[in-house]
């Protein structure tokens, strides 16, 4: 497809379990970002990947949070030992370049912890 | 500490009517970005400012950055249904490194627009 996928859309699952959110950014973009929004929140900035350089995953809220991005493309967030203040929309977004460029952001996941 | 406020946080007009939501900061941005967002979708950028001052208009949508990079407003004039939406505001820190590619959002406007 043209735009960014985000999968699943939807996702239940309890406390305790572990969660995977699969984003497949546009193609060609070196940029790739993940975002949280909580009910009545702003984006919250989560990880940022570029090209081959290190990720920065200063906004990571825990050491239960973990991403990957395989060969420049598809990334994968990981939320271990869910939390219910995990519940939230996490969005991915991607860029041609990085650095001020036009973010194009998918539909995002929802994801509700019991 | 929510470094973007944006107001009013809930919007409800007449098809028609005019109106205009604002993002302010006691902080500089290099640049701001507007996005709106419809229910169960990604933001979809609306504009960027760059410059002090700076004024873009998009159709019916005027944005505004101010002179001191603090602030930043968009007006509409004679709303439509599909203007209906949230609609954020989104401040870089820098033009390079970290401060350039971690936005600070605001928590949005929810504009409802009645026909």
């Amino acid at each position: 497809g043209a735009g960014v996928s985000q999968s699943p859309s939807n996702k239940v699952t309890e406390k305790g379990k572990d969660v995977e959110l699969r984003c497949d950014p546009i193609s060609g973009h070196t940029a790739l970002y993940w975002y949280r929004q909580s009910l009545g929140q702003g984006l919250e900035f989560l990880i940022y990947f570029q090209g081959n350089s290190a990720p920065d995953k200063s906004g990571l809220p825990s050491d239960r949070f973990s991403a990957e991005r395989t060969g420049g493309s598809v990334s994968t967030l990981t939320i271990q030992r869910t939390q219910q203040e995990d519940s939230a929309v996490y969005l991915c977004a991607s860029s041609l370049t990085g650095s001020n460029e036009k973010l194009f952001f998918g539909s995002g996941t929802q994801l509700s912890v019991l | 500490t929510q470094l973007l406020e944006q107001s009013p946080q809930f919007l409800s007009i007449q098809e028609g009517e005019n109106l205009t939501v604002y993002c302010n900061s006691s902080s500089v941005f290099s640049s701001l970005q507007w996005y709106r967002q419809e229910p169960g979708e990604g933001p979809v950028l609306l504009v960027t400012v760059v410059t002090g001052g700076e004024v873009k208009k998009l159709k019916r949508l005027t944005f505004q950055f101010g002179d001191a990079r603090k602030d930043s407003s968009l007006h509409i004039t004679a709303a439509q249904p599909g203007d209906t939406g949230l609609y954020l505001c989104a401040g870089a820190k820098g033009n390079s490194g970290a401060g350039s590619y971690q936005l600070t959002f605001g928590k949005g406007t929810k504009l409802s627009v009645i026909p």
